[in-house]
């Protein structure tokens, strides 16, 4: 059973539109993550959200962490060709080193 | 340059034929952890270290030891691997808890 749900699984866009990540949970996480990882490598941290309600922008992508920190979305603006891979949503539960991972959204954007 | 090391990158190995994989961080870190990646489920913790000789279960360890003798490595042992445990093995470190993990290139294990 995945504790994190990210939707949707697949998202395939033109270069230039904007998209949405998401990624639920009935669970609160003490902190979230965002990673994304590229074909035959091994993911790459984007972010971290701590307080419920935090926004956090990275050059054209925006995170938000849910005000009960049950939930985060990924947004990202004006898509790239260089924005393709998979993004991935973990959440550390009690700060204690168990971190739960979603199971990935695949992005590609087209030029 | 600040890394999370894999060995091997690729192993193609018969039931029941022990094998480790081994990571090294150096990056002083005190915590380290080891997933599995598998289609559809996403990565899934096996088991994490908070610091040497400090080891414990995520949630799928069955299969699987690891031991921390050292800061910095943190080898995965299959004692008698199985078919069901062909995946794609990463390891990672941070320096506070699960937080900001780095991880390595990962670690292809095939068991015939």
């Amino acid at each position: 059973t995945q504790l994190l749900e990210q939707s949707p699984q697949f998202l395939s866009i033109q270069e230039g539109e904007n998209l949405t990540v998401y990624c639920n949970s009935s669970s609160v996480f003490s902190s979230l993550q965002w990673y994304r990882q590229e074909p035959g490598e091994g993911p790459v941290l984007l972010v971290t959200v701590v307080t419920g309600g935090e926004v956090k922008k990275l050059k054209r992508l925006t995170f938000q962490f849910g005000d009960a920190r049950k939930d985060s979305s990924l947004h990202i603006t004006a898509a790239q060709p260089g924005d393709t891979g998979l993004y991935l949503c973990a959440g550390e539960i009690d700060s204690w080193g168990k971190l739960q991972f979603g199971a990935g959204t695949q992005v590609v954007v087209t030029p | 340059e600040a890394q999370v090391t894999q060995n091997p990158r690729y192993l193609i190995t018969v039931t029941g034929k022990k094998l480790t994989v081994t990571c090294s961080q150096n990056m002083n870190h005190e915590y380290m952890s080891w997933y599995r990646q598998d289609p559809g489920l996403g990565l899934r913790q096996i088991y994490y270290s908070m610091n040497v000789e400090v080891t414990d279960k995520g949630d799928v360890p069955e299969g699987y030891k690891v031991s921390r003798k050292e800061k910095r490595n943190f080898p995965l042992i299959l004692e008698s691997p199985s078919p069901n445990q062909t995946s794609l093995y990463f390891c990672a470190s941070s320096s506070v808890f699960a937080y900001e993990q780095y991880f390595g290139p990962g670690t292809r294990l095939t068991v015939t």
